[in-house]
This record gives C-alpha cells, structure tokens and sequence, in this order.
C-alpha cells in the first residue's frame, strides 16, 4: 500500500542553523501539509500546498519556514534560522479526495 | 475558531476491556478522522469517517455530525493498542485547503 515517506527520521541542529525536512508524497496526491507537535501537546497545522503554492499557512509559518516542492516527488520544509522552541515532530501529510495520510515524522531537536 | 475535544483524557485498561472514547467538536464539519499515536510518535490512520459507523477488526467508530460528536469503540484491547488517540475534524466552508484541527488527544494504556 503507498505511503508517505519522510526523511530524515531524526533531526539534531544547533539555534540559528537550517533545517531542511524532505517528505515524499503519495504518488497521485494533490494537497500537501506540513504539520508540527510540540512534546506532549496536539498536533498543529503549519502549511498546506496545492498546484505548486501555498494555499493556507497558519500563524506559527512565519518568515523562517518556506516550503517547496522541488520535482514531482519530493515537497520540503526549510527552516531557515532554527529557534529553540521549533523542536518537535514534523510531520508531512498528503491527500487525493478526502481523506489525509500521515508520514512517519521527523524529530527536530534544536539546541 | 472551532473546538475540538476529547474525553477522557487519560484512560488506563485492563488487557481484554473494552472502551470508549469521544471526540466532540462545536462547528460544522466537512470530514473526521481517528488516528492512534504510536509510542514512536508515528500517527496512524484509523477511520475517516464524516458520518456513520465503520468497523475494522476490534475498532469501530461512529460519528454523529448533527449532534457534532464522534465515538472510537476498542473491543478486547491489547497492549499495542496504547498510545495516544486523537480525533481530527477539518471545518465545513474551511475552503480548498481542508487542513485538519485535531483534539486534545486522549492517552490510553492498556495493561498486560
């Protein structure tokens, strides 16, 4: 069964380092999101994608954050200047009609 | 903006009981999803399911979107059912973009 991919699984930068978060989509996807969880806390949305631009970003994509979708396979997430408080789980999700499937996510921790 | 919450919010079984757990949410929705957070951090997909009933194997859920409350039943839990467990709604009229708004969670052990 496809799935979503995401790279890599596990992420250790210092503060005011890039991070690029690589995602591959299911293959016949059109919609795709970023979304964050803080340690113990729900599961936020960041960004969504669509026909190659962003169509929704929330408060907490501010200037630092960008996306891509580079070829037909891969759609990244940069963080230009990471902060402390941007660790947490990434994850990456894509849709076709309705329904939303999630990557595994990957752990950012920024010291 | 819409509220989603769930209950309980920490629940702790016996291995071989069953539960309940509820998701209700305070606006209109378009869709609604369950999902278990494994102890690894992955979310797993349950059931999409905007209305009705579905089963799959020892889960089965049920959404109510008029009363806006959604019910995931566990029969026979097992260890491997522990993790996390949250309901995510993406609000009716939210536009093209359907992003999800997920709930509180609710923390689930089941015990050998």
């Amino acid at each position: 069964e496809p799935e979503v991919t995401q790279t890599p699984s596990h992420q250790v930068t210092q503060m005011g380092q890039e991070v690029i978060l690589r995602c591959v989509p299911i293959s016949n996807h059109l919609y795709f999101y970023w979304y964050r969880q803080i340690l113990g806390q729900k599961v936020e949305f960041l960004v969504s994608f669509y026909n190659n631009e962003i169509s929704e970003k929330s408060e907490i994509f501010d200037d630092q954050f960008s996306v891509e979708r580079p070829d037909g396979s891969n759609f990244t997430l940069k963080i230009r200047s990471t902060k402390l408080e941007d660790s947490a789980m990434y994850f990456c999700a894509s849709r076709i009609y309705n329904e939303q499937f999630f990557g595994p996510g990957t752990r950012l921790t920024v010291l | 903006g819409i509220q989603v919450e769930q209950s309980p919010p920490d629940l702790i079984l016996q291995e071989g009981a069953n539960s309940t757990l509820r998701c209700n949410f305070s606006d209109s929705v378009n869709n609604l999803q369950w999902f278990h957070q494994n102890p690894w951090g992955q979310l797993i997909n349950l059931f999409y399911i905007p209305s009705g009933t579905k089963q799959n194997g020892r889960l089965s859920a049920t959404t109510v979107a008029t009363e806006r409350y959604s019910l995931l039943y566990i029969s026979s839990s097992q260890t491997t059912d522990s993790g996390v467990y949250f309901c995510a709604v993406e609000i009716l009229g939210g536009g093209a973009t359907n992003k999800l708004i997920f709930g509180t969670g609710t923390l689930l052990a089941v015990q050998p």
